[in-house]
């Protein structure tokens, strides 16, 4: 039981440059969350999905894509990145989230640098 | 606006002495709210949480507080040990439903040998 797994580890991409961002969890959990953690800023959602086949909007979505690929994995895609996305990337789900006494679990992370 | 806030980035304890850790929040919809722990290169951990029916909930060394008419909470970690050195974010989720956390700055705890 792996738990939230996330690809890559890290990542440096120039201005411009698209990439995608890989998220698995083994729980089975319906919810699944894209969060960046900017120094001073704390953890800011950029994406949700719900569950399998929806997909919502946080915080912070601009500049970002996602899809629900399935109901284990939930990917984050940057289309064109820009030196304000170098961020650390946290992937986090949820078993139900029909309680806000549910907890979430997160990946340990990817740090991307946009040159 | 920052609806959760951790007004302090960064705290130094005496290993053995009590840590406190303080959040205020805005917003009164609020419901639940939860500590996270994360060490360098790895995701937050959930470490304890509290309803808002409640002013208080232990877990081992870990308690937290709350006063709703302060929209404060605080987590007391007694005794301090080296390894709670760590970032502490609060984070605050409400209703039911599809529901999203906000999350506080964080607080880097250092406790010294």
């Amino acid at each position: 039981n792996a738990g939230v797994t996330q690809t890559p580890k890290f990542q440096v991409l120039k201005t411009g440059q698209s990439m995608t961002l890989q998220c698995a969890q083994d729980m089975n959990h319906n919810s699944m969350y894209w969060y960046r953690q900017d120094p001073g800023m704390g953890l800011r959602l950029i994406y949700y999905s719900a569950s399998e086949g929806t997909t919502d909007k946080g915080e912070v979505p601009n500049g970002y894509n996602v899809s629900r690929l399935n109901k284990r994995e939930f990917s984050l895609r940057l289309e064109s990145a820009a030196p304000s996305q170098t961020s650390v990337y946290f992937c986090a789900s949820i078993g139900q989230a029909i309680l806000s006494t549910d907890t979430q679990y997160f990946g340990p992370g990817t740090r991307l640098t946009v040159l | 606006d920052q609806q959760v806030k951790q007004n302090s980035p960064s705290l130094s304890v005496q290993e053995g002495r009590i840590s406190i850790l303080n959040c205020d929040y805005t917003n009164s919809m609020f419901d639940y709210f939860l500590w996270y722990k994360k060490y360098p290169a790895e995701g937050p951990t959930f470490l304890i949480s509290i309803s808002s029916i409640k002013d208080k909930n232990e877990d081992g060394r870990f308690t937290v507080f709350l006063n709703k008419s302060a929209k404060h909470l605080s987590l007391h970690i007694v005794p301090s040990q080296p390894g709670d050195s760590a970032v502490y974010f609060c984070a605050a989720s409400w209703g039911s439903g599809t529901y999203k956390y906000i999350f506080g700055t964080g607080t880097r705890l250092k406790v010294l040998a």
